[in-house]
C-alpha cells in the first residue's frame, strides 16, 4: 500500500482558502486519494476522492499532479468549523479485501484562526 | 432521520460485564465497520461486514463479537468487558462500489471500570 507524508499542522485565517498538501510518491496505478476529516469529539468525516482528474463537491477539491505523486486538498473558503485533523489515505477504491482498511494515519491538524 | 446512528452514545460499565453497542444505518449500505480510538493509536478496525451475514476481522478483534442478521444493524458485543476495553467506539458505513467513501457515525464512549 502507498504511504502518505502530510505537515504534523497547518494554520489558516479564516476566510482564506486552506490548501493542505500530502505526498503519495510510490501510489500504484489503480489506487485513489481519499481524503477525510475529524472535528474534535466527533466521527471521522469522508471530505472527497480522485484518481487522476482534479475533483470539486460541496466541501473541497482536490488537485493531484499529473504524476499523481502528491495532492492537494484545498478548502475555498475556511471557517473556525473547519478546525479538524485532515487525512489522506491511498487505497484501491473498489476493492476491499481481507485486512484492508482504512489507515488514518497523523493526518494534518489544521487551525482556522479568526 | 436518513443516516448513521450509534446508541448508547456514553456507557459506564464493570470489568466482566456484557455490553453490547448498537449501529444503525438508513443508507442500506452493503459495508458496516466498527472502529475503536484511543489516544495514542488513532482508529483501528475491529471488524467489518461485507453484508448481512458475512463479517470478518479487522486488526483488533480480540474481546469483541459482531453479527449482522439485517443490513442495517451492525452491532458489536463486548462479551466480557475489560478495562483495556474502554475507548471510544466508531461504527461507519460504505457502499459496495465504493467501500473507502465510510461515513461515521458520533461515536460511543464507553469506559469500563
Amino acid at each position: 500500500d502507498a504511504k502518505t507524508t502530510q505537515p504534523p499542522s497547518m494554520d489558516c485565517a479564516e476566510g482564506r482558502a486552506a490548501n493542505l498538501p500530502c505526498n503519495h510518491s510510490t501510489i500504484s496505478g489503480n489506487e485513489y486519494v481519499y481524503w477525510y476529516r475529524q472535528i474534535h469529539s466527533q466521527g471521522p468525516q469522508y471530505i472527497i476522492h480522485g484518481l487522476k482528474n482534479n475533483e470539486t463537491n460541496e466541501m473541497a477539491s482536490l488537485i493531484i499532479t499529473e504524476d499523481r505523486k502528491s495532492s492537494t486538498l484545498i478548502l475555498p473558503h475556511a471557517t473556525l468549523r473547519d478546525t479538524a485533523v485532515y487525512y489522506c489515505i491511498v487505497r484501491v477504491a473498489h476493492r476491499m479485501e481481507y485486512g484492508n482498511k482504512l489507515v488514518f494515519g497523523a493526518g494534518t491538524i489544521l487551525r482556522v484562526k479568526s | 432521520d436518513a443516516g448513521i446512528t450509534q446508541s448508547p452514545r456514553y456507557k459506564i460499565t464493570e470489568t466482566g460485564r456484557q455490553v453490547t453497542l448498537m449501529c444503525h444505518q438508513t443508507w442500506s449500505h452493503s459495508y458496516m465497520f466498527w472502529y475503536r480510538q484511543d489516544l495514542g493509536h488513532g482508529l483501528r478496525l475491529i471488524y467489518y461486514s461485507a453484508a448481512a451475514d458475512i463479517t470478518d476481522k479487522g486488526e483488533v478483534p480480540d474481546g469483541y463479537v459482531v453479527s449482522r442478521s439485517k443490513t442495517e444493524n451492525f452491532p458489536l458485543t463486548l462479551e466480557s468487558a475489560t478495562r483495556s476495553q474502554t475507548s471510544v467506539y466508531f461504527c461507519a458505513s460504505s457502499g459496495a462500489a465504493t467501500p473507502y467513501e465510510q461515513y461515521f457515525g458520533p461515536g460511543t464512549r464507553l469506559t469500563v471500570t
